[in-house]
């Protein structure tokens, strides 16, 4: 039973326009979430991160945005890069404990 | 400052070997977790360290073991190697356990084949 999802195994997206990767989770205990980027043969690196009592957190090009009624955030890119093509993993934990993982979607900017 | 760092690289190893990795944390940090990574399956947590002491664990078999030292340095070591193991096996630091305030720091991971 996953209780954090990534429904899109893969995505493609035209260089210069905006990605949107989603992520679900099913525990309402959950009060923190974090992305991650994964390029090949490297440890994940963290990217951006949102506590439960926000709704958005913006850093430079990436955005994420929590709904809490829905269980749902989403990272935003803009403008995308080729450089931005890499597997991102959605986090969530409770208490910034036992950081559960989605399995990924793969971003693929097309230049 | 130095990154998390993970030896070996890449391991081969046959069914019903044990194997052990070695993960080193930043400097000062005080926490390090272990992952599993397979296709499709995201990284599966196996659990986190804090000052010697297993903090928590996910749910993984009793083959699945780990310590730390008083230097924060961990090992992760699987007995009894079934094929299914083979996976990339990710360490990450982080100053306290527990602390929403802070992301984990991964190392670049060890893969493991089992054959």
């Amino acid at each position: 039973d996953q209780q954090v999802k990534q429904n899109s195994p893969s995505l493609s997206v035209q260089e210069g326009r905006i990605s949107i990767l989603n992520c679900d989770y099913t525990n309402s205990m959950f009060d923190y979430f974090l992305w991650y980027k994964k390029y090949p043969a490297e440890g994940p690196t963290f990217l951006i991160s949102i506590s439960s009592i926000k709704d958005k957190n913006e850093d430079g090009r990436f955005t994420v945005f929590l709904n809490k009624s829905a269980k749902h955030l989403s990272l935003h890119i803009v403008p995308s890069q080729p450089g931005d093509s890499a597997v991102y993993f959605c986090a969530a934990s409770s208490y910034g404990q036992n950081f559960v993982f989605g399995p990924g979607t793969r971003l693929s900017v097309l230049p | 400052k130095a990154g998390v760092t993970q030896t070996p690289r890449y391991l081969i190893k046959t069914r019903g070997q044990q194997v052990t990795l070695s993960c080193s944390p930043i400097s000062g940090h005080r926490s390090v977790s272990w992952y599993q990574q397979t296709p499709g399956q995201g990284l599966q947590f196996l659990f986190e360290y804090f000052s010697e002491t297993q903090r928590n664990k996910g749910n993984f078999p009793g083959r699945f073991s780990g310590r730390q030292f008083s230097n924060s340095r961990s090992e992760m070591n699987v007995s009894t190697l079934e094929l299914g193991d083979s996976a990339l096996y990710l360490c990450a630091s982080k100053p306290t356990a527990g602390g929403a305030n802070y992301g984990y720091t991964f190392g670049s991971g060890t893969r493991l084949t089992v054959v």
